[in-house]
């Protein structure tokens, strides 16, 4: 149980463009969901968080209008790099918080690699 | 949250004991001690967790010291498959909208045959 998918798994995208990656929660209802960016050789950065149907509440020195989120329901998240740059390449790993196996934990996707060209 | 700090990287024979130490001098007494591990280009695996008590699973046995100040993480029987990025750390309780797990710099464990 507590399986958290992500998709794609690997996007190539060209500099200017918009990218969207989907993270779902698969057997259980996520209440909190969180996006996380890891660059080569370092660890996981916390970009934001989002509580179900509410805004999301961003980590200091991320632009809230270059990474949108959206957690439009229970098992959905959504993050959309905009007008992505080379420098946006990087690992996204998103986690999901619920109740699952009688506790509330949390648990992680399996990151999407993303590349700008 | 409180700091933790570990070693950045080890070593293990395979088939031994790998122990991995981490120090939370700041701890206070609402926080839990997590381990996840990272292998790499994958989203970071839940390992254990425990507030106070020694915790053991089906992965691994996690040690607490009385003053709740450093733990151990023991995978007891490191396999090639055991080499990975560790990250100890603190964090209050969950609840329904709980805090978030910051992660550190983690320990480099490298199994060896």
């Amino acid at each position: 149980g507590a399986v958290v998918s992500q998709h794609p798994s690997w996007v190539i995208c060209k500099s200017g463009t918009s990218v969207k990656i989907e993270c779902r929660s698969l057997d259980f209802q996520a209440t909190t969901m969180f996006w996380y960016r890891q660059f080569p050789k370092q660890s996981l950065m916390l970009m934001a968080t989002s509580n179900e149907g509410s805004k999301a509440t961003y980590e200091q020195g991320v632009e809230k209008d270059k990474f949108l989120i959206n957690h439009a329901s229970l098992t959905l998240s959504t993050l959309t790099v905009t007008s992505a740059h080379p420098e946006d390449s990087s690992f996204y790993i998103c986690s999901a918080r619920g109740l699952a196996g009688g506790a509330y934990e949390q648990y992680f996707g399996p990151g999407t690699r993303l590349t700008v060209t | 949250d409180a700091k933790t700090t570990q070693p950045p990287s080890m070593d293990c024979a395979e088939g031994r004991a790998a122990n991995l130490p981490c120090n939370h001098s700041t701890i206070s007494g609402n926080e839990y001690v997590y381990w996840y591990r990272q292998i790499h280009s994958q989203g970071p695996q839940y390992i254990i967790h425990g507030l106070k008590n020694n915790e053991t699973n089906e992965m691994a046995s996690l040690i607490i010291t009385e003053d709740r100040k450093s733990s151990t993480l023991i995978l007891p029987h490191a396999t090639l498959r055991d080499t990975a990025v560790y990250y100890c750390i603190v964090r209050a309780d969950t609840t329904l909208y709980g805090n978030k797990l910051v992660f550190g710099a983690g320990t480099i464990l490298r199994v060896k045959s």
